[in-house]
C-alpha cells in the first residue's frame, strides 16, 4: 500500500471547516483514499473513501486531487466532538491484504 | 443495524495469568472478524483475521490465541500473560473483500501487573 504523509497536529475553531491534508504522491491506479478517526480511548472510526472522485457523506467530504497525489479531508462545521486523530489510509482494491496500516495521523484539536 | 460488542472494558490481570476476550457482532452474516492491538502511544497493529469459521490467520507470532467458535464470535486469548501484552485490544468487522471498510467495538484497555 501507498504510504501516506499528514501534518502531525492542527487546531480548529468550532463551528468552521476543517481541512485535513494528506498527501500519497506514490498512489498507484487502483488504490483507494480512505479516511478513519479515533477519539480518545474508543476504536477508530470509518469516516470515508473514494477513488478519484469527491465524495460526501453525512460525516464529511473527501477532495482527491486530479493527479490523485493528495486529498483534504473537510469537516465542513467542526463541533467539540469532532477532537480525534484522524488517519490517512490508501489500500489497494481487492487486496488480500486484510491489515489496515495506521499511520501516526493528525491529532486534530477542536477549540470553542 | 450492526453492532459490534467487546467485553469486559478494562481489565487488570498478573503476569503469568490467562486471557480471554470476547467480541460479537450483530445484524450481519459471514463479517470478516479482526483483533488490534494498540499500545500506548502507538498505532494499530493487526493481531489475527478470520474469514470464517474456524479460520484464523495470524498477523504477527506472539503469546496470543485467537479462535471463532461461531460466525459472530471472535475470541482472544492467552494461556499465560507477559507484561508486553498490555495495551488497547480492538475487534472489528467488515464485509466482503479487505477493500471494505472495517467497523470497530469499544475496545479493551488490558493492563498486565
Amino acid at each position: 500500500d501507498a504510504k501516506t504523509t499528514q501534518p502531525p497536529s492542527m487546531d480548529c475553531a468550532e463551528g468552521r471547516a476543517a481541512n485535513l491534508p494528506c498527501n500519497h504522491s506514490t498512489i498507484s491506479g487502483n488504490e483507494y483514499v480512505y479516511w478513519y478517526r479515533q477519539i480518545h480511548s474508543q476504536g477508530p472510526q470509518y469516516i470515508i473513501h473514494g477513488l478519484k472522485n469527491n465524495e460526501t457523506n453525512e460525516m464529511a467530504s473527501l477532495i482527491i486531487t486530479e493527479d490523485r497525489k493528495s486529498s483534504t479531508l473537510i469537516l465542513p462545521h467542526a463541533t467539540l466532538r469532532d477532537t480525534a486523530v484522524y488517519y490517512c489510509i490508501v489500500r489497494v482494491a481487492g487486496s488480500n491484504d486484510y491489515k489496515l496500516s495506521f499511520g501516526a495521523g493528525t491529532t486534530v484539536t477542536v477549540r470553542a | 443495524s450492526q453492532t459490534i460488542h467487546q467485553w469486559p472494558a478494562t481489565l487488570v490481570q498478573p503476569v503469568g495469568s490467562p486471557l480471554s476476550l470476547e467480541c460479537t457482532v450483530e445484524g450481519t452474516s459471514n463479517p470478516n472478524l479482526y483483533w488490534y492491538r494498540q499500545a500506548a502511544g502507538r498505532g494499530l497493529q493487526l493481531l489475527f483475521y478470520s474469514v470464517g469459521i474456524g479460520q484464523i490467520s495470524s498477523e504477527v507470532p506472539q503469546n496470543l490465541s485467537a479462535s471463532r467458535p461461531q460466525d459472530r464470535q471472535f475470541i482472544l486469548s492467552s494461556k499465560k500473560l507477559l507484561l508486553s501484552d498490555s495495551g488497547f485490544y480492538l475487534c472489528a468487522w467488515s464485509l466482503g473483500t479487505p477493500l471494505y471498510e472495517q467497523y470497530f467495538g469499544p475496545g479493551t484497555r488490558l493492563t498486565v501487573t
